[in-house]
């Protein structure tokens, strides 16, 4: 399975800014995903991001608050912006696996905190 | 109705039991079933996936799937301590790869 790293790991923030979240993949990966993890919830799909094209957004998900850039295959990164304490919550991204396009690997999270 | 339906718990079991976590879903064209383990702080960490009706064992663990009735099941043998963390039940039809999550069991096994 790919080996997957998140920055930062965990973060708090002041409403109405915006932090960018990171997401490093130790090999070339076509899919990968954003999903938040809210407090005591399951996981929800933000958006697909694609390499070199813009990210697919699931409904209830906008660009203008999680923008998200792909700018290759090992590289991905979510920005929270304009953050008020709704967004506090945990952030994964994950990717497909190459051995088996049916699996999903996830990184570690970000879990951010928006006071 | 959500998609993939799965009781949170808690569940507490001593150890040394036999555990069986459970999930429904109502999506007829899901063909993929996965199991994923997460600890506390931790990411999702695939556990087991089955394709279809049927078992699939490994090691102590056993991820059994019958679509007649939309059932989703993973039994965990000769629980540890160290099996404590939550299980999420997830589901997909292919294709896009798009996951379904239920909202995760979670399991403490005391000694």
């Amino acid at each position: 399975s790919a080996v997957i790293s998140q920055k930062p790991s965990r973060d708090i923030c002041q409403r109405g800014t915006s932090l960018t979240i990171q997401c490093q993949v130790d090999s070339q990966v076509t899919m990968m995903f954003w999903y938040r993890q809210q407090p005591g919830q399951s996981l929800t799909l933000i958006a697909t991001a694609n390499q070199g094209s813009e990210a697919t957004y699931e409904s209830g998900f906008v660009i203008d608050k999680f923008p998200i850039s792909r700018p290759n295959l090992t590289f991905s990164t979510l920005t929270v912006s304009n953050m008020s304490p709704e967004d506090s919550s945990i952030y994964l991204c994950s990717v497909v696996g190459q051995a088996s396009q049916e699996t999903q690997y996830f990184g570690p999270g970000t879990r951010l905190l928006v006071l | 109705q959500k998609e993939v339906e799965q009781d949170p718990g808690p569940l507490s079991v001593p150890e040394g039991a036999i555990v069986s976590l459970n999930c429904t879903y109502s999506n007829s064209a899901f063909q993929y079933f996965m199991w994923y383990r997460q600890y506390s702080r931790k990411g999702p960490e695939l556990l087991m996936y089955t394709y279809s009706s049927g078992n699939k064992e490994d090691g102590r663990f056993t991820a059994q799937v019958d679509k007649s009735s939309k059932y989703i099941s993973l039994f965990i043998r000769d629980s540890q301590p160290s099996d404590s963390a939550t299980y999420l039940c997830a589901s997909f039809s292919g294709g896009y790869n798009k996951l379904i999550f239920g909202a995760g069991t979670r399991l403490a096994v005391h000694p």
